[in-house]
Protein backbone atom coordinates (compact mmCIF):
# COMPACT_ATOMS: atom_id res chain seq x y z
CA UNK A 1 0.00 0.00 0.00
CA UNK A 2 1.06 3.77 -0.17
CA UNK A 3 3.53 5.14 2.74
CA UNK A 4 2.93 8.89 3.15
CA UNK A 5 5.36 10.80 5.15
CA UNK A 6 4.91 14.32 6.10
CA UNK A 7 7.30 16.59 7.74
CA UNK A 8 7.56 18.40 10.27
CA UNK A 9 5.38 17.25 13.03
CA UNK A 10 5.01 20.68 14.27
CA UNK A 11 5.96 24.34 12.84
CA UNK A 12 5.61 27.66 14.45
CA UNK A 13 5.56 31.03 12.26
CA UNK A 14 4.98 34.67 12.81
CA UNK A 15 2.02 36.09 11.36
CA UNK A 16 2.97 37.23 7.90
CA UNK A 17 5.68 34.79 7.68
CA UNK A 18 5.60 31.74 5.10
CA UNK A 19 4.81 28.41 6.09
CA UNK A 20 6.32 25.28 3.94
CA UNK A 21 5.04 21.57 5.00
CA UNK A 22 6.21 18.53 2.68
CA UNK A 23 5.42 14.99 2.33
CA UNK A 24 6.87 12.07 0.29
CA UNK A 25 4.90 9.02 -0.98
CA UNK A 26 5.76 5.56 -2.24
CA UNK A 27 3.89 4.55 -5.10
CA UNK A 28 4.87 6.12 -8.23
CA UNK A 29 1.89 5.49 -10.07
CA UNK A 30 -0.31 7.75 -7.54
CA UNK A 31 -2.10 10.64 -8.97
CA UNK A 32 -4.32 12.66 -6.83
CA UNK A 33 -2.66 15.11 -3.69
CA UNK A 34 -4.87 16.53 -1.80
CA UNK A 35 -4.26 18.57 1.56
CA UNK A 36 -7.02 19.00 4.44
CA UNK A 37 -6.69 20.97 7.07
CA UNK A 38 -8.15 20.67 10.50
CA UNK A 39 -8.64 23.19 12.90
CA UNK A 40 -9.10 22.28 16.74
CA UNK A 41 -11.75 20.01 17.46
CA UNK A 42 -13.22 20.63 13.95
CA UNK A 43 -13.62 17.98 11.49
CA UNK A 44 -10.78 17.94 8.36
CA UNK A 45 -11.48 20.00 5.28
CA UNK A 46 -9.86 20.16 1.61
CA UNK A 47 -8.10 22.80 1.21
CA UNK A 48 -6.10 22.41 -2.35
CA UNK A 49 -5.58 19.19 -4.34
CA UNK A 50 -3.12 18.90 -7.18
CA UNK A 51 -3.38 16.04 -9.75
CA UNK A 52 0.23 14.63 -11.34
CA UNK A 53 -0.42 16.23 -14.79
CA UNK A 54 0.82 19.66 -13.39
CA UNK A 55 3.50 20.74 -11.01
CA UNK A 56 1.94 23.72 -9.26
CA UNK A 57 -1.26 24.89 -8.04
CA UNK A 58 -2.45 28.34 -6.18
CA UNK A 59 -5.64 29.04 -4.63
CA UNK A 60 -4.96 33.04 -3.23
CA UNK A 61 -2.40 32.40 -0.14
CA UNK A 62 -1.59 28.97 -0.45
CA UNK A 63 -0.04 26.66 -3.02
CA UNK A 64 1.15 23.24 -3.85
CA UNK A 65 3.80 22.08 -5.91
CA UNK A 66 4.53 18.89 -7.15
CA UNK A 67 7.78 16.51 -7.89
CA UNK A 68 6.66 13.04 -9.35
CA UNK A 69 10.38 12.56 -10.12
CA UNK A 70 11.33 12.99 -6.33
CA UNK A 71 7.31 11.49 -5.13
CA UNK A 72 7.57 14.19 -3.33
CA UNK A 73 4.57 17.04 -2.65
CA UNK A 74 4.66 20.21 -0.59
CA UNK A 75 2.27 22.98 0.13
CA UNK A 76 2.92 26.76 0.79
CA UNK A 77 1.12 29.29 3.04
CA UNK A 78 2.11 32.59 2.42
CA UNK A 79 1.49 35.52 4.21
CA UNK A 80 0.40 33.45 7.03
CA UNK A 81 -2.35 34.56 9.88
CA UNK A 82 -3.72 33.22 12.72
CA UNK A 83 -6.96 31.62 12.04
CA UNK A 84 -4.42 29.49 9.41
CA UNK A 85 -3.40 27.85 12.78
CA UNK A 86 -4.76 24.18 12.64
CA UNK A 87 -3.19 20.78 11.98
CA UNK A 88 -2.85 19.93 7.84
CA UNK A 89 -2.62 16.62 6.24
CA UNK A 90 -1.23 15.45 3.14
CA UNK A 91 -2.69 12.27 1.43
CA UNK A 92 -2.48 10.00 -1.36
CA UNK A 93 -4.07 7.05 -3.16
CA UNK A 94 -2.56 3.73 -3.05
CA UNK A 95 -2.61 3.27 -6.64
CA UNK A 96 -4.05 4.71 -9.88
CA UNK A 97 -7.69 3.84 -10.47
CA UNK A 98 -8.22 4.09 -6.64
CA UNK A 99 -8.49 8.09 -6.14
CA UNK A 100 -11.23 7.52 -3.92
CA UNK A 101 -9.16 5.97 -1.28
CA UNK A 102 -6.69 8.21 0.30
CA UNK A 103 -3.88 7.37 3.15
CA UNK A 104 -2.70 10.30 5.10
CA UNK A 105 0.32 11.50 6.61
CA UNK A 106 0.52 11.72 10.24
CA UNK A 107 -0.29 15.58 10.42
CA UNK A 108 1.69 18.69 11.01
CA UNK A 109 0.62 21.31 13.71
CA UNK A 110 1.12 25.09 12.48
CA UNK A 111 1.17 27.81 14.92
CA UNK A 112 0.99 31.46 13.90
CA UNK A 113 1.96 33.56 16.30
CA UNK A 114 0.46 37.46 16.14
CA UNK B 1 -27.77 19.51 2.97
CA UNK B 2 -26.84 18.54 6.35
CA UNK B 3 -23.19 16.69 4.53
CA UNK B 4 -22.05 13.87 6.80
CA UNK B 5 -24.00 13.72 9.93
CA UNK B 6 -22.73 10.88 13.00
CA UNK B 7 -24.18 9.78 15.96
CA UNK B 8 -23.12 9.85 18.80
CA UNK B 9 -20.84 13.00 19.37
CA UNK B 10 -19.14 11.40 22.56
CA UNK B 11 -19.55 7.64 24.45
CA UNK B 12 -18.44 6.08 26.96
CA UNK B 13 -17.87 2.05 26.85
CA UNK B 14 -16.55 -0.11 29.42
CA UNK B 15 -14.07 -3.14 28.01
CA UNK B 16 -16.22 -5.28 26.95
CA UNK B 17 -19.61 -3.60 25.59
CA UNK B 18 -20.44 -3.42 22.26
CA UNK B 19 -21.88 -0.30 20.54
CA UNK B 20 -22.76 1.04 16.77
CA UNK B 21 -21.56 4.36 15.31
CA UNK B 22 -23.97 5.68 12.98
CA UNK B 23 -23.04 8.26 9.99
CA UNK B 24 -25.19 9.14 7.01
CA UNK B 25 -24.46 11.62 3.80
CA UNK B 26 -27.46 13.40 1.95
CA UNK B 27 -24.77 14.39 -0.80
CA UNK B 28 -25.41 10.88 -2.82
CA UNK B 29 -22.14 9.68 -2.61
CA UNK B 30 -20.81 6.42 -3.40
CA UNK B 31 -17.72 5.87 -1.47
CA UNK B 32 -17.79 6.10 2.39
CA UNK B 33 -15.34 5.46 5.02
CA UNK B 34 -14.88 5.29 8.66
CA UNK B 35 -11.37 6.66 9.79
CA UNK B 36 -10.15 6.50 13.37
CA UNK B 37 -7.80 9.74 14.59
CA UNK B 38 -5.10 9.39 17.45
CA UNK B 39 -2.45 11.88 18.82
CA UNK B 40 0.23 11.77 16.36
CA UNK B 41 -0.56 9.28 14.38
CA UNK B 42 -2.82 10.99 11.70
CA UNK B 43 -6.16 9.24 10.30
CA UNK B 44 -5.89 6.19 9.63
CA UNK B 45 -8.62 4.18 7.43
CA UNK B 46 -10.31 1.31 9.29
CA UNK B 47 -13.19 0.22 6.93
CA UNK B 48 -14.40 1.72 3.01
CA UNK B 49 -16.91 1.22 0.99
CA UNK B 50 -16.65 2.11 -2.09
CA UNK B 51 -20.04 1.26 -3.15
CA UNK B 52 -23.38 0.36 -1.93
CA UNK B 53 -23.47 -3.08 -1.23
CA UNK B 54 -19.44 -3.88 -0.70
CA UNK B 55 -17.17 -3.23 1.97
CA UNK B 56 -13.50 -3.56 1.94
CA UNK B 57 -10.55 -3.40 4.77
CA UNK B 58 -8.33 -0.31 5.49
CA UNK B 59 -5.03 -0.09 7.38
CA UNK B 60 -6.34 -1.05 11.20
CA UNK B 61 -9.89 -3.08 10.45
CA UNK B 62 -9.09 -5.41 13.71
CA UNK B 63 -11.94 -5.38 16.17
CA UNK B 64 -14.62 -3.22 14.04
CA UNK B 65 -17.14 -4.33 11.30
CA UNK B 66 -19.02 -2.53 9.32
CA UNK B 67 -22.16 -2.35 7.36
CA UNK B 68 -23.27 -0.42 4.13
CA UNK B 69 -26.96 -0.20 4.68
CA UNK B 70 -27.93 1.58 1.72
CA UNK B 71 -26.72 4.13 0.07
CA UNK B 72 -26.81 7.05 2.18
CA UNK B 73 -25.59 5.13 5.79
CA UNK B 74 -22.52 3.32 6.82
CA UNK B 75 -22.18 2.08 10.28
CA UNK B 76 -19.36 1.08 12.10
CA UNK B 77 -19.65 -1.43 15.08
CA UNK B 78 -17.19 -2.04 18.06
CA UNK B 79 -18.31 -6.09 19.30
CA UNK B 80 -15.99 -6.06 22.45
CA UNK B 81 -14.83 -3.28 23.22
CA UNK B 82 -11.12 -2.54 24.31
CA UNK B 83 -9.09 0.45 25.72
CA UNK B 84 -6.84 0.81 22.84
CA UNK B 85 -10.28 1.56 20.95
CA UNK B 86 -10.28 4.79 22.70
CA UNK B 87 -9.86 7.42 20.02
CA UNK B 88 -11.71 9.98 17.53
CA UNK B 89 -13.91 8.54 15.16
CA UNK B 90 -14.52 10.24 11.69
CA UNK B 91 -17.21 9.14 9.16
CA UNK B 92 -16.44 10.54 5.69
CA UNK B 93 -17.99 10.00 1.99
CA UNK B 94 -16.85 10.87 -1.57
CA UNK B 95 -17.56 10.16 -5.40
CA UNK B 96 -15.91 7.09 -6.40
CA UNK B 97 -15.30 8.86 -9.93
CA UNK B 98 -14.68 12.40 -8.52
CA UNK B 99 -13.87 14.79 -7.93
CA UNK B 100 -12.35 13.12 -5.11
CA UNK B 101 -12.75 15.30 -2.09
CA UNK B 102 -13.98 13.51 1.09
CA UNK B 103 -16.36 15.47 3.03
CA UNK B 104 -15.98 14.39 6.99
CA UNK B 105 -18.87 14.33 9.52
CA UNK B 106 -18.42 15.89 12.74
CA UNK B 107 -16.77 13.07 14.38
CA UNK B 108 -17.63 10.65 17.52
CA UNK B 109 -15.36 10.89 20.74
CA UNK B 110 -15.41 7.20 22.26
CA UNK B 111 -13.55 6.67 25.47
CA UNK B 112 -13.14 2.54 26.63
CA UNK B 113 -11.90 2.44 30.54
Amino acid sequence: GENVEQHPSTLSVQEGDSAVIKCTYSDSASNYFPWYKQELGKRPQLIIDIRSNVGEKKDQRIAVTLNKTAKHFSLHITETQPEDSAVYFCAAPPRRGSNYKLTFGKGTLLTVNP
Amino acid sequence: NAGVTQTPKFQVLKTGQSMTLQCAQDMNHNSMYWYRQDPGMGLRLIYYSASEGTTDKGEVPNGYNVSRLNKREFSLRLESAAPSQTSVYFCASSDTGGPYEQYFGPGTRLTVT
